[in-house]
């Protein structure tokens, strides 16, 4: 397995435009998890999904944050409008709740996200 | 918030055996210790993960004390390649896990 895509893998835009970030997890992982990383703040989980289904969506900064997964291989995060603020590094990860213990998670290489 | 207290950093210089020392004094009975590196510019990987007792694997020894409050991660003979961003976290299944600031872990020569 090619582990789990991210695209893009950077992005430069601009105050107020629409930003969307896509991720493919690994093939029969059933957990899905949105993470953002800043230099003050660290990795923050942003929400994650269970078979498609949102768990918990607290960790969403706001409203002009969203995320969706319209099947088991593909999921997005959509910022609108962004803002500069919301320059970061976002991961997605995937794991496997059938894993002895409590699953490893597996992380993309991320997306570098600057709004200018 | 992150359940665990870590140390920010910790230097080391190659060869030599690190250890990294993580309390959670709060833990559950639920709860797997589980950490994670984390190299510039890449996403965490999974290190090691055990519940209690002693958990060795080809990257690390993790050293569980009986009460589980504290854990210690064991690198044997560091290399400069292991430097990086060292998490440790308690997880449960079904649940995400919460990351803290890591262990900045720097190896020199």
């Amino acid at each position: 397995d090619a582990g789990v895509i991210q695209s893009p893998r950077h992005e430069v835009t601009e105050m107020g435009q629409e930003v969307t970030l896509r991720c493919k997890p690994i093939s029969g992982h059933d957990y899905l998890f949105w993470y953002r990383q800043t230099m003050m703040r660290g990795l923050e989980l942003l929400i994650y999904f269970n078979n498609n289904v949102p768990i918990d969506d607290s960790g969403m900064p706001e409203d002009r944050f969203s995320a969706k997964m319209p099947n088991a291989s593909f999921s997005t995060l959509k910022i609108q409008p962004s803002e500069p603020r919301d320059s970061a590094v976002y991961f997605c990860a995937s794991s496997f709740s059938r894993t002895p213990g409590t699953g490893e998670l597996f992380f993309g290489e991320g997306s570098r996200l600057t709004v200018l | 918030l992150a359940k665990t207290t870590q140390p920010i950093s910790m230097d080391s210089y190659e060869g030599q055996e690190v250890n990294i020392t993580c309390s959670h004094n709060n833990i559950a009975t639920n709860d797997y210790i589980t950490w994670y590196q984390q190299f510039p510019s890449q996403g965490p990987r999974f290190i090691i993960q055990g519940y209690k007792t002693k958990v060795t694997n080809e990257v690390a020894s993790l050293f569980i004390p009986a009460d589980r409050k504290s854990s210690t991660l064991s690198l044997p003979r560091v290399s400069l390649s292991d430097t990086a961003v060292y998490y440790c976290l308690l997880n449960q299944a079904g649940t995400a896990l919460i990351f803290g600031k890591g262990t900045t872990l720097s190896v020199s020569s």
